[in-house]
């Protein structure tokens, strides 16, 4: 597809569940980052990956909480044993890197998850 | 480490009136700068983006910015406020990659809410 991707758009789960929420990123982008919105709220940075690189994952907020990049492309957030507080909209977004530096970057429209 | 100062967490302006959204940014290098909005219940869609080509930088809907080395600047300004211009700006900082930081990563500032009257 032309952007990015995220599924499901909508996911109701019960608390101490477990969800899965997946992005594709655009075709060529290297780097692909996963934040998340809470009601009212700015984005609060979870996690990025850059090609082969480690990923940063500073901004995951507990154990809970991971993520995978498989073949440099797809990439699925894991929440386990998921709380209320978990409840937000959670953004995926991809970037083409020229010359060591960001050129663009595009934003998924993200998944609204609500805990039950 | 880079980060970003939105100075104004709401602004409010008249319909025809210019806009100014105010950005500051910190970097080691040469950042890549980049503005976008999120209108009520709706994605992030970018407005535009600096990365290090010409200062002054065009986007959509009217809007510009200009990327201000000296003053660490990336301020978003349109002549002509409109009612559908009403949303939540962010404005973005990206390190140089290989100049220390989380390179690549993107820094959101806290955003600020645009209201435009009648």
């Amino acid at each position: 597809g032309a952007g990015v991707s995220q599924s499901p758009s909508n996911k109701v789960t019960e608390k101490g569940k477990d969800v899965e929420l997946r992005c594709d990123p655009i075709s060529g982008h290297t780097a692909l980052y996963w934040y998340r919105q809470s009601l009212g709220q700015g984005l609060e940075f979870l996690i990025y990956f850059q090609g082969n690189s480690a990923p940063d994952k500073s901004g995951l907020p507990s154990d809970r909480f991971s993520a995978e990049r498989t073949g440099g492309s797809v990439s699925t957030l894991t929440i386990q044993r998921t709380q209320q507080e978990d409840s937000a909209v959670y953004l995926c977004a991809s970037s083409l890197v020229g010359g060591g530096n960001v050129i663009e970057a595009f934003f998924g429209q993200g998944t609204r998850l609500t805990v039950v | 480490a880079q980060s970003v100062t939105q100075l104004d967490s709401h602004v409010s302006v008249s319909e025809g009136t210019p806009v100014l959204l105010r950005c500051n940014y910190s970097s080691s290098y040469s950042p890549s700068l980049f503005w976008y909005v999120q209108h009520p219940n709706k994605g992030l869609q970018l407005l535009l983006k600096y990365t290090s080509a010409a200062t002054l930088v065009k986007g959509i809907n009217g809007f510009e910015a200009e990327f201000k080395k000296s003053e660490t600047s990336f301020h978003l300004t349109k002549p002509s406020a409109h009612m559908s211009d009403a949303a939540e700006y962010f404005c973005v900082v990206s390190e140089r990659m290989n100049y220390g930081g989380s390179q690549g990563n993107l820094i959101f500032g806290k955003g600020t809410k645009l209201s435009v009257k009648p």
